[in-house]
């Protein structure tokens, strides 16, 4: 694709549930970032791939948020046992590497009741 | 401190002045630093990048790096309209993991 594809624009949810988001970078590119975006605030950072492993996970909230790119290209971001606070929205981002600038997909929109 | 700052505005401006945008960062080994603008509602959207000291011109968009002083800014000429928005500054920290670090955003209001 063109862009940067994120899947699905729109998730609402139970509390406690388990959600999974998807995202299909631009063709090409070797990095995958995960952002997490609340009301008035810049996209804070999650997780970081290069290829297929990821190369920082410093920014993954706890134990319950898990992302995996079994094949250097799609990225799913994992949701355990979600809480309130989880509500966001998720953004993905691609670069041709680490450094390089990034571009980012339309964002999943989770709401957790 | 916050690693990354930008005053919130709303900074309102008339159409067809200068908007400046200001954004200060914490991490002396910041190598890598961008704007982005965000519509209400949309996803972030790269508009300039900046890697050395001094000016880097696109079109209406001046981006300024001064590492000295850890400050980076943007200028927009000849403001429209179309241009309000949410302008975010991002910075790639001195670990040069590419993560970004970001700014909470700057709201940019022209009025006709």
């Amino acid at each position: 694709g063109a862009g940067v594809s994120q899947t699905p624009s729109n998730k609402v949810t139970e509390k406690g549930k388990y959600v999974e988001l998807r995202c299909d970078p631009i063709s090409g590119h070797t990095a995958l970032y995960w952002y997490r975006q609340s009301l008035g605030q810049g996209p804070e950072f999650l997780i970081y791939f290069q290829g297929t492993g990821a190369a920082d996970d410093s920014g993954l909230p706890n134990d319950r948020f898990f992302a995996v790119r079994p094949e250097g290209s799609v990225s799913t971001l994992k949701i355990q046992r979600t809480e309130r606070g989880d509500s966001a929205v998720y953004l993905c981002a691609s670069s041709l590497n680490g450094g390089t600038p990034q571009h980012f997909g339309d964002g999943t929109r989770l709401s957790i009741l | 401190q916050k690693e990354v700052e930008q005053n919130s505005g709303p900074l309102s401006v008339p159409e067809g002045a200068i908007a400046s945008l200001n954004c200060t960062y914490s991490d002396r080994g910041s190598q890598s630093f961008f704007w982005y603008r965000q519509y209400s509602g949309k996803s972030p959207e790269l508009i300039m990048s900046i890697y050395s000291n001094g000016d880097k011109e696109d079109g209406r968009f001046t981006a300024q790096l001064n590492k000295a002083s850890q400050y980076v800014s943007l200028l927009i000429r000849d403001s429209q309209p179309s241009d309000s928005a949410t302008y975010l500054c991002a910075v790639i920290g001195g670990s040069n993991t590419g993560k970004l670090i970001f700014g909470q955003g700057t709201t940019l209001q022209v009025k006709p």
